[in-house]
């Protein structure tokens, strides 16, 4: 049962304009969050991450949006950039050690 | 430069030739974790360690087993491979097992191939 849920497979987006992410959750024990972004042939990297006592968190053109009420966990990429382009997973675990993956969503950021 | 290492990046095997994929962390982490990537799925966890002598079984643990008598090492062994297991595999290691303020550091991923 997939308990970090990313229902976009891929997402297209101009250079220059917003790229919103989703991500939804069934675990309301979950209290951190990650995203990460993975290029072709290499593994993910860290991206930026939030405590369940937050509802966002800003680094940069990145900024992540947790509503605990509707478990639903979002990123924002603005302005996108063509070097945005890449797999980006959500992560979400409990208190502990085990995080549990979304399926990863394609952006694609056109010049 | 701070990494993770993996080896091999490609494998193709046979049914039931024991394998291992090793892991090696060059940034003094504490902990370490195994994952899994296949389509549709995302990344599951297979095995964590937090740290030195000590392991604990992730979501996806069957058919697969690891130790840690190092700290900078977490090897992957699959004892009897069946094609079930054919996916890209990825090692990860954290400073501590809390990630939040760091992440993880992922290696590039070992492709395997069971047949």
């Amino acid at each position: 049962d997939q308990q970090v849920k990313q229902n976009s497979p891929s997402l297209s987006v101009q250079e220059g304009r917003i790229s919103i992410l989703n991500c939804d959750y069934t675990n309301s024990m979950f209290d951190y969050f990650l995203w990460y972004k993975k290029y072709p042939a290499e593994g993910p990297t860290f991206l930026i991450s939030i405590s369940s006592i937050k509802d966002k968190n800003e680094d940069g053109r990145f900024t992540v949006f947790l509503n605990k009420s509707a478990k639903h966990l979002s990123l924002h990429i603005v302005p996108s950039q063509p070097g945005d382009s890449a797999v980006y997973f959500c992560a979400a675990r409990p208190t502990g050690n085990q995080f549990y993956f979304g399926t990863g969503t394609s952006l694609t950021v056109i010049p | 430069e701070a990494q993770v290492t993996q080896n091999p990046r490609y494998l193709i095997t046979v049914t039931g030739k024991k394998l291992t994929v090793t892991c090696s962390q060059n940034m003094n982490h504490e902990y370490m974790s195994w994952y899994r990537q296949d389509p549709g799925l995302g990344l599951r966890q297979i095995y964590y360690s937090m740290n030195v002598e000590v392991t604990d079984k992730g979501d996806v643990p069957e058919g697969y087993k690891v130790s840690r008598k190092e700290k900078r090492n977490f090897p992957l062994i699959l004892e009897s491979p069946s094609p079930n297991q054919t996916s890209l595999y990825f090692c990860a290691s954290s400073p501590h097992p809390d990630p939040l303020h760091y992440g993880y550091t992922f290696g590039s991923g070992t492709r395997l191939t069971v047949v």
